[in-house]
């Protein structure tokens, strides 16, 4: 089992504030790093998929950056908003096999 | 396009009951996740599959057991439920390190 981890577990964010948050990976053997958002009750929702160093990724007002060689990514939500509230889980795939670990999420909540 | 198929949908069951739950992945698929989120709490990670194999355990409960058939689909096995195991069971299929497709869920509620 790899170790995937993802901090903080969770986060309250202001309404209109920007907020980032991490997932930690081994460097080695990396094939993709995944990013999904996960609201409760429903099914998840990939948002991003990233494969090489340096990779950024962007969907509206969220983004994402790679470091495969210090095995870290960050997820970014700009001008934070009561419809992002959600658990937003990263998943490690790596290339000697075709798996995906998951971190535990982190959760985040917008106040209004 | 097809999805991930869950069944039952919706499954309502009493304490120290058994249910089963089915997935039914993307076909070529050949990994499968599951997933419960508790009302209210993280989605936790329970255990995954690939090519028929258990290849990675999480918080699954020792009365939890759950195995994947030679057609790739999954089943969750659950024995002497509690009220806490009431939640909405999701699983997801990949066919490698790409994107995960997540099927609908199940919502179990113990009484």
């Amino acid at each position: 089992i790899l170790n995937v981890e993802q901090s903080p577990q969770s986060l309250h964010v202001q309404e209109g504030d920007s907020t980032n948050f991490t997932c930690s990976f081994p460097s080695s053997n990396f094939y993709a790093l995944h990013w999904y958002r996960w609201e409760t009750a429903k099914s998840p929702e990939a948002l991003f998929v990233m494969t090489l160093n340096g990779d950024e990724k962007k969907k509206g007002r969220i983004s994402a950056t790679l470091n495969t060689k210090e095995g870290y990514s960050y997820l970014y939500i700009k001008g934070s908003q009561p419809e992002d509230s959600a658990t937003y889980l990263c998943a490690f795939g790596w290339s000697n096999d075709y798996k995906l670990s998951f971190g535990a999420g982190t959760t985040v909540t917008v106040r209004a | 396009a097809a999805g991930v198929i869950q069944s039952p949908r919706h499954l309502i069951k009493e304490k120290r009951e058994t249910a089963t739950l089915k997935c039914y992945p993307i076909p070529r698929h050949d990994t499968v996740y599951w997933y419960q989120q508790g009302p209210g709490q993280d989605p936790q990670f329970l255990i995954s599959f690939y090519e028929k194999m258990q290849s990675d355990k999480g918080s699954i409960p020792d009365r939890f057991s759950a195995q994947q058939f030679s057609d790739y689909h999954s089943e969750l096995n659950m024995s002497s439920l509690e009220l806490g195991d009431s939640a909405l069971y999701f699983c997801a299929s990949s066919s490698g390190p790409r994107t995960l497709h997540f099927g609908n869920g199940t919502r179990l509620t113990v009484t």
